[in-house]
């Protein structure tokens, strides 16, 4: 079946641009993840939605990164006003909610903030 | 705090010889524990888990790993090593601190090495 997909594969975007990161989980996953991962780096959590509940946001690193999520659909990374230090492949997973253990990643979108 | 190590960088390994990647872990109550494989430009592939039952678990490509409750480890083994399981290799724990959220903790990777 589908997989999770991600949106652009690539983003290459000025300093201080917004910019938003698209994730379609697997149909029927009620939980929802973004990570960070720096080059050579292991994987930042950053934000976690479970169906209609209020997002986690406990590892948002700042008050520029927000996302969003759509019942159980859907979901956006946005990130204002873009640094450097933001450059990283953003990775999104779903998992089928309290019943399931393991997540589902997506390709990924790689961020290079010039 | 709860975190994972990965104390190798990098692991060489003839084709045809075992491999061991190596993950210890630290975290409270019982461990969840994961192993995940990422190809270059491509997401993590999920290989195996443990929660519970047999310390051995069974993967995805012929991949296994041991938990060790007493070592805190969870090392990841194959038998025999192929070409194509050159790859950057993740090991996982489930944050407990986080009620139900199961967001994951990772280590920073180990890049296998795979030489013909």
């Amino acid at each position: 079946g589908a997989g999770v997909s991600q949106s652009p594969s690539n983003k290459v975007t000025e300093k201080g641009k917004d910019v938003e990161l698209r994730c379609d989980p697997i149909s029927g996953h009620t939980a929802l993840y973004w990570y960070r991962q720096r080059l050579g780096q292991g994987l930042e959590f950053l934000i976690y939605f479970q169906g209609n509940s209020a997002p986690d946001k406990s590892g948002l690193p700042s008050d520029r990164f927000s996302a969003e999520r759509t019942g159980e659909s859907v979901s956006t990374l946005t990130i204002q006003r873009t640094q450097q230090e933001d450059s990283a492949v953003y990775l999104c997973a779903s998992r089928p909610g309290l019943a399931g253990v393991e997540q589902y990643f997506g390709p990924g979108t790689r961020l290079t903030v010039t | 705090a709860q975190s994972v190590a990965q104390p190798e960088d990098q692991v060489n390994v003839a084709e045809g010889n075992p491999l061991t990647v190596k993950c210890t872990y630290s975290v409270s109550g019982n461990p969840y524990l994961f192993w995940y494989v990422q190809y270059p430009n491509r997401g993590l592939q999920f290989l195996l888990k443990y929660i519970t039952g047999d310390n051995l678990v069974k993967g995805s490509y012929g991949f296994e790993a041991e938990f060790n409750k007493s070592q805190t480890s969870f090392h990841l083994k194959k038998p025999s090593a192929l070409v194509s399981d050159s790859a950057l290799y993740f090991c996982a724990v489930r944050d407990t601190a986080g009620g139900s959220q199961g967001n994951l903790i990772f280590g920073k990777g180990t890049k296998l090495s795979v030489k013909p």
